[in-house]
């Protein structure tokens, strides 16, 4: 399908580890975003991954790459009540221009 | 570096009205973008532009909304008239030149738009 899908929902204990998972469309996208939103605020860009790369880490950041699955996530260690936030994956397309396509947004909740 | 900067950053008007938003990117960066993000969903690109040249405009509802970048810098987006479906925020993000490595687009922090 044309969509990128992502969880809507997702609630963790504060100091727990968040997995954020998203399923994009194009196998041939060359890159894929984590993007984070604050309430008000535009995205911020948290990471991005190549996809010759099967797993990159930022500090607490982790990116694995399933390129057979077309599945991405994200993980968060030590999730912070400041992590709370909408979280949207996003594929950069290489048919035509370089459009890209963002998924639905997971919410996530850090309970402290 | 500032960043990415829009206004107004709400707007509320009657449907068949006119709107401009106006973005000012990151000084610098060639590329602008324009997005829709309409409650509950992702961004959905609207006009891509490369300096003052139109790179992407296929999901851009060329019957009632338009967008400029004269000059390559400042770019505004209008919708005429507006309807009931377009309230949603307007994101702008820039990015230095579309198509690098990391080609990092940067937002701003959107223009909401209610129409009642």
């Amino acid at each position: 399908g044309e969509d990128v899908e992502q969880s809507l929902f997702l609630s963790v204990r504060e100091g727990d580890s968040s997995v954020i998972n998203c399923t994009y469309t194009d196998s041939s996208s060359t890159y894929l975003y984590w993007y984070k939103q604050e309430p008000g605020a535009g995205l911020q860009l948290l990471t991005y991954i190549f996809s010759n790369m099967d797993m990159k880490q930022d500090q607490r950041l982790t990116v694995l790459l399933n390129k057979k699955d077309k599945h991405l996530s994200l993980r968060i260690a030590d999730t912070q009540t400041g992590d709370s936030a909408i979280y949207f994956c996003a594929e950069r397309r290489t048919s035509g221009t370089y459009k890209y396509i963002f998924g639905t947004g997971t919410r996530l909740k850090v309970l402290a | 570096e500032a960043g990415v900067a829009q206004s107004p950053r709400y707007k509320i008007i009657e449907k068949r009205q006119s709107v401009a938003f106006w973005c000012n990117p990151i000084s610098g960066h060639a590329t602008l973008y324009w997005y829709q993000q309409i409650l509950g969903q992702g961004p959905k690109l609207l006009i891509q532009f490369q300096n003052n040249g139109v790179v992407d405009d296929s999901q851009l509802p060329k019957d009632r909304f338009s967008a400029e970048r004269l000059k390559g810098v400042d770019s505004t987006l209008k919708i005429q008239p507006a309807k009931l479906e377009d309230s949603a925020v307007y994101l702008c993000a820039s990015s230095l030149v579309a198509g690098g490595p990391s080609d990092t687009q940067y937002f701003g922090p959107g223009t909401r738009l209610t129409v009642l």
